[in-house]
């Protein structure tokens, strides 16, 4: 059971360009959250999913766009990254169709905007 | 707006002693909490997770209380272990959205 499943691990991107973060789950989870971490701002929601087809804007969803068109996968788009978007990204998936509402994270995802 | 506080911010212990962290919470129509892990540039790791409806949960040597009314849970980790050294992150989801909101977390080291 793989559980969370986010690529790639690591990418440094250059100001401007553009790239997109694959979050993955197994779980047949309804919900889907993209975070990212900073040192001393703890954990921020950016967006996130209620299903399959549906997002939502979250804390700091700036600079970011969203698309959930499996209910497997959730994808977080940069489409000009700036050194702020710099951070580490986690994804994250829960409440399953019995109603479990355990949240499972993926690895993260560790980006630099130079 | 819907805060959560993690008191204190870093902890330093030594190997043995038992210990309680702390997550405090603005609005007490909480739907779940759930405590995590986590170490140096990793993931997080599920802990505990409380429904409302539950006053604790316990695993191995860790338990989780829960008290709506005055907005807190707390972490007792019995006999601390150096390999229980990392980041311990505290998270509500409030009524409906499932949606956890973190705390900054404490980050705890056990010295041998």
């Amino acid at each position: 059971n793989a559980g969370v499943t986010q690529t790639p691990k690591f990418r440094v991107l250059k100001t401007g360009q553009s790239m997109t973060l694959l979050c993955a789950q197994d779980m047949n989870h309804e919900y889907m959250y993209w975070y990212r971490q900073d040192p001393g701002m703890g954990l921020r929601l950016i967006h996130y999913s209620v299903g399959e087809g549906t997002t939502a804007k979250g804390e700091v969803p700036d600079g970011y766009n969203v698309s959930r068109l499996k209910k497997q996968n959730f994808l977080l788009g940069l489409e000009s990254a700036a050194p702020s978007q710099t951070s580490v990204y986690f994804c994250a998936s829960s409440y399953s169709p019995q109603g479990n509402t355990e949240a499972f994270f993926g690895q993260g995802t560790r980006l630099t905007v130079v | 707006k819907q805060e959560v506080t993690q008191i204190p911010a870093a902890l330093s212990v030594p190997e043995g002693e038992n210990l309680v962290l702390n997550c405090s919470f603005t609005d007490s129509a909480i739907y779940n909490l759930q405590w995590f892990r986590q170490d140096p540039g990793k993931g997080l790791t599920s802990l505990l997770l409380i429904q409302s409806s539950q006053r604790e949960q316990t695993s191995g040597r860790l338990n989780a209380s829960l008290d709506k009314s005055s907005g807190r849970s707390t972490l007792y980790i019995a006999a601390s272990q150096p390999g229980d050294s990392a980041t311990y992150l505290c998270a509500v989801g409030w009524g409906g959205s499932y949606i956890p909101t973190f705390g900054r977390g404490t980050s705890l080291i056990v010295h041998p």
